[in-house]
């Protein structure tokens, strides 16, 4: 069955460092994969998709086939980026999300 | 545009009592999703609906939970009786389409149950 690893359930860094979220998935056909962040106070909601290759808010993802993973990245980490991020992979109807990693950016 | 509506925030009831959430969809959607989301942990599809049929159940515990949408548009999720371990983050969410790389799911506040 398809599962999403997030392997981190905190993360701390400071500003102006880099960031790397890692999160891995099994699954054994083409995956669909997504990041998801909720902010403080605020709803979950998309941040990227792997098909779109796009960089929002300075971050980034690249699909690893070969190590089945899919890290979120950003050069430079801002404060306004400390929240939660989900990785999720999309098979079919089914959407199964990793159990997040709490990102902290420090002043 | 207006986001996902879900009633109530918060709900706290005992074991064994029933309860019931709204989620009102963005207009347009078809699709919609009901997850559970305990702490500590990612949501978890419960039920999927596309307009008022259901896609996916697999994962909703038909011996206590049950949803409708039954004009495609808002729906219920109720679950009768509760246990101990339905306490959680209750989400509705709703995207234009059902699935593919390109969906985005837009969700709800959430509510937030607590079961005694």
């Amino acid at each position: 069955a398809q599962r999403v690893t997030q392997p981190e359930k905190l993360l701390s860094v400071f500003k102006g460092a880099p960031v790397e979220l890692k999160c891995n998935y099994s699954y054994s056909g083409s995956p669909e994969l997504f990041w998801y962040v909720q902010y403080s106070r605020q709803r979950l909601q998309l941040l990227l998709r792997h098909i779109s290759r796009e960089s929002i808010k300075g971050f980034t993802a690249d699909l690893n086939k070969g190590e089945t993973s899919f890290h979120l990245k950003k050069p430079f980490a801002q404060e306004e980026d400390s929240a939660m991020y989900y990785c999720a992979l999309s098979v079919g109807n089914d959407m199964r999300f990793g159990a997040g990693t709490r990102l902290t950016v420090k002043p | 545009e207006a986001g996902v509506a879900q009633s109530p925030r918060y709900k706290i009831i005992e074991k064994r009592q029933s309860v019931a959430f709204w989620c009102n969809p963005i207009s347009g959607h078809a699709t919609l999703y009901w997850y559970q989301q305990i702490l500590g942990q990612g949501p978890k599809l419960l039920i999927q609906f596309q307009n008022n049929g259901v896609v996916d159940d697999s994962q909703l515990p038909k011996d206590r939970f049950s949803a409708e949408r039954l004009k495609g548009v808002d729906s219920t999720l109720k679950i009768q009786p509760a246990k101990l371990e339905d306490s959680a983050v209750y989400l509705c969410a709703s995207s234009f389409t059902g699935g593919g790389p390109y969906n985005e799911q837009f969700f709800g506040p959430g509510t937030r149950l607590t079961v005694l």
